[in-house]
């Protein structure tokens, strides 16, 4: 099946800079990649998602871009806050169309 | 809003037992889904079902079944139980098209 990978597994920034993880996909079908976040104890939720005819999604702090040539695609969150700091995991849709292949998850600390 | 619920949040099982966990879905969603969550391997899919007694195949069904007779509700049975199934075990659901996925609380089975 599809196969995505997810960078890095870790990741720590300092209250008020960036964090950006990267994904990878090997199926160029894929046209649907979203983006979850996990909290701890908690369920997955979804924070963005973007479909394959758009490049780019912003929301607020968050943002993904997607390089279909690459077959990559990226979560950027800008002045991280300590809230921010949970498992996020990535996905692609899969041909079947029903289902998503999830990334391995980064999990993100943000100290104050 | 979408309401994921599953059938416990903690079970303990002995090895050999037939294990149902269940989970229901009160949004009228085509398509319901069966995660395991394990540390550092993210979320695999174990069955889909896209419409009721539809079921899917997802990357790792050895040693567990699925049942949807009631569009809002899908079962995972774990045939017998083994000391490797041991994990916490996500459902999701969605309505089609491929779009978010709500997930439940999550079960965390122990089988000893």
């Amino acid at each position: 099946g599809e196969n995505v990978e997810q960078h890095p597994s870790t990741l720590s920034v300092q209250e008020g800079d960036s964090a950006v993880i990267k994904c990878t996909y090997s199926d160029s079908a894929s046209n649907y990649f979203p983006w979850y976040k996990q909290e701890l104890g908690k369920r997955p939720q979804l924070i963005i998602d973007i479909r394959s005819n758009v490049g780019e999604k912003k929301d607020q702090r968050i943002a993904v871009t997607l390089n279909k040539t690459a077959k990559h695609f990226s979560l950027h969150i800008t002045e991280t806050q300590p809230e921010d700091s949970a498992v996020y995991f990535c996905a692609a849709s899969r041909n079947s169309g029903y289902a998503l292949n999830f990334g391995k998850g980064t999990s993100l600390l943000v100290t104050p | 809003d979408v309401k994921v619920t599953q059938s416990s949040r903690y079970l303990v099982k002995r090895t050999g037992e037939k294990v149902f966990l269940e989970c229901v879905q009160d949004m009228d969603h085509e398509n319901m889904f069966w995660y395991r969550q394990d540390p550092g391997l993210g979320l695999r899919l174990i069955y889909f079902s896209y419409d009721v007694k539809m079921k899917e195949k997802g990357d790792i069904p050895e040693g567990y079944s699925v049942s949807r007779e009631k569009k809002e509700r899908f079962s995972l049975i774990l045939e017998s139980a083994s000391t490797n199934q041991t994990s916490m075990y996500l459902c999701a659901s969605s309505p089609p098209p491929l779009s978010e996925q709500y997930f439940g609380p999550g079960t965390r089975l122990t089988v000893t």
